[in-house]
């Protein structure tokens, strides 16, 4: 099966730049995606991009795609508490002959005030 | 409305009850999902339904049943659930036939089966 992994841990102050970083083994990825998950909350979509772009910014958040290495990452630009969640990294590629989105192992993102 | 509304939010149960999880979305979209989340781990795909018709299960154990009445709810049937069930169950949905499978998710069921 495919696998994504992420790190497991970050800790950053408040007001710093966060960079979340994931891996996965998918060749056949066409969506790679971030989600935002909250104490006792479902995910949030944070951004996706499509596995022929290399780069996507929306706000405060960029996406970089390296599709030659399968690495991806999100930088969270002027990190505030607000910000501190788990964070999912998924790609969407063809598994058992039909298209899924697979999610990588999470990110635990600490911001210090 | 872009909202995916689930209930009940927290459920205890007995190995031998039959309860319900519910799901509901008025998003107009025609693909609904359910994931079980263990604790720290990543959301694990169980089914998919597509203009209401089960398209993907993940071999789940037929002790869920899915079931999808109308194209704005989704409904787990549970039956003689055992501990290791207990987890949070989320219900998710997107457009249809659309390549990049936004997905929105409700807030989830945490069940405890004792």
């Amino acid at each position: 099966g495919e696998d994504v992994e992420q790190s497991l841990f970050l800790s950053v102050r408040e007001g710093d730049s966060s960079v979340i970083n994931c891996t996965y083994t998918d060749s056949s990825s066409t969506y790679l995606y971030w989600y935002k998950q909250e104490p006792g909350a479902g995910l949030q979509l944070l951004t996706y991009i499509f596995s022929n772009m290399d780069m996507k910014q929306d706000q405060r958040l960029t996406v970089l795609l390296n599709k030659k290495d399968k690495h991806l990452s999100l930088r969270i630009a002027d990190t505030q508490t607000g910000d501190s969640a788990i964070y999912f990294c998924a790609e969407r590629g063809l598994t058992g002959g039909y298209q899924k989105v697979t999610f990588g192992t999470g990110t635990k993102l600490q911001v210090i005030p | 409305d872009t909202e995916v509304t689930q209930t009940p939010k927290h459920l205890v149960m007995g190995m031998t009850n039959k309860k319900s999880l519910k799901c509901e979305q008025h998003m107009g979209h025609r693909a609904m999902y359910w994931y079980k989340q263990k604790a720290k781990k990543p959301p694990e795909l169980m089914f998919v339904y597509s203009y209401e018709k089960l398209s993907i299960n993940e071999s789940v154990p037929s002790r869920f049943s899915p079931e999808c009445p109308n194209s704005s709810l989704l409904n787990l049937h549970l039956h003689a659930l055992q501990p290791e069930d207990s987890a949070l169950y989320l219900c998710a949905s997107s457009q249809a036939g659309i390549g990049e499978e936004k997905l929105f998710f409700g807030s989830g069921t945490q069940l405890s089966v004792l």
